[in-house]
């Protein structure tokens, strides 16, 4: 069974960094690209960041202006967001997912989210 | 930059009734490139239909995707009670970066 199991959120004031973590099992880790997507209370969701098999692709929405890194550890099946210099507007829940499979990168599998909160 | 701007905005229609969403680009995109999700209330979004029309596993087959070009729909045929949620459309591409739309509520009559 395929489980997503993020970490790392909750409340951080502006201008702070958190780093959020995704622990994967259930399936070969290593070989599909994973994703970082966040919904603002009550709003849409909005995809954050992507990052292939291998790290040798990754993609950023343009809204965040290079603040957030996506990195993975294929050795501890762990996928990462560092982010620095958060705002108010950062706060969500964020959300890792993975590709339905390697020929379709439509958002399969889901983890619960962690909510990471900027205020003061 | 792709806008994807879904419609209408809230649904309302009762359990037996069919639902059509709707899903539009600001440009044409590849068919190949269109999902649509379901998100209920506390729950992470749930894959429902990927490359514009082929239902995700163990998607009901009341859950239907069509369109081309700059206008996709997604049916539901026959409403369940469990189908009551926010629907979401998702244009991506083979890099992949993503773009959501705002989302439809579809809620009880």
């Amino acid at each position: 069974e395929v489980q997503l199991v993020e970490s790392g959120g909750g409340l951080v004031k502006p201008g702070g960094s958190l780093r959020l973590s995704c622990a994967a099992s259930g399936f070969p880790f290593s070989s599909y690209t994973m994703n970082w997507v966040r919904q603002a209370p009550g709003k849409g969701l909005e995809w954050v960041s992507s990052i292939s098999s291998s790290s040798s692709f990754i993609y950023y929405a343009d809204s965040l202006k290079g603040r957030f890194t996506i990195s993975r550890d294929n050795a501890k099946n762990s996928l990462y967001l560092q982010m620095n210099s958060l705002r108010a507007e950062d706060t969500a829940v964020y959300y890792c997912a993975r590709v339905h499979d390697y020929g379709d990168f439509a958002l399969r599998y889901w983890g619960q989210g962690t909510l990471v909160t900027v205020s003061s | 930059e792709i806008v994807l701007t879904q419609s209408p905005g809230t649904l309302s229609l009762s359990p037996g009734e069919r639902a059509t969403l709707s899903c539009r680009s600001s440009q044409s995109v590849s068919s190949n490139f269109l999902a649509w999700y379901q998100q209920k209330p506390g729950q992470a979004p749930r894959l429902l239909i990927y490359a514009a029309s082929s239902r995700a596993t163990g998607i009901p087959d009341r859950f239907s995707g069509s369109g081309s070009g700059t206008d996709f729909t997604l049916i539901i045929s026959r409403l369940e009670p469990e189908d009551f949620a926010v629907y979401y459309c998702q244009h991506y591409d083979d890099s992949p970066m993503y773009t959501f739309g705002q989302g439809t509520k579809l809620e009880i009559k």
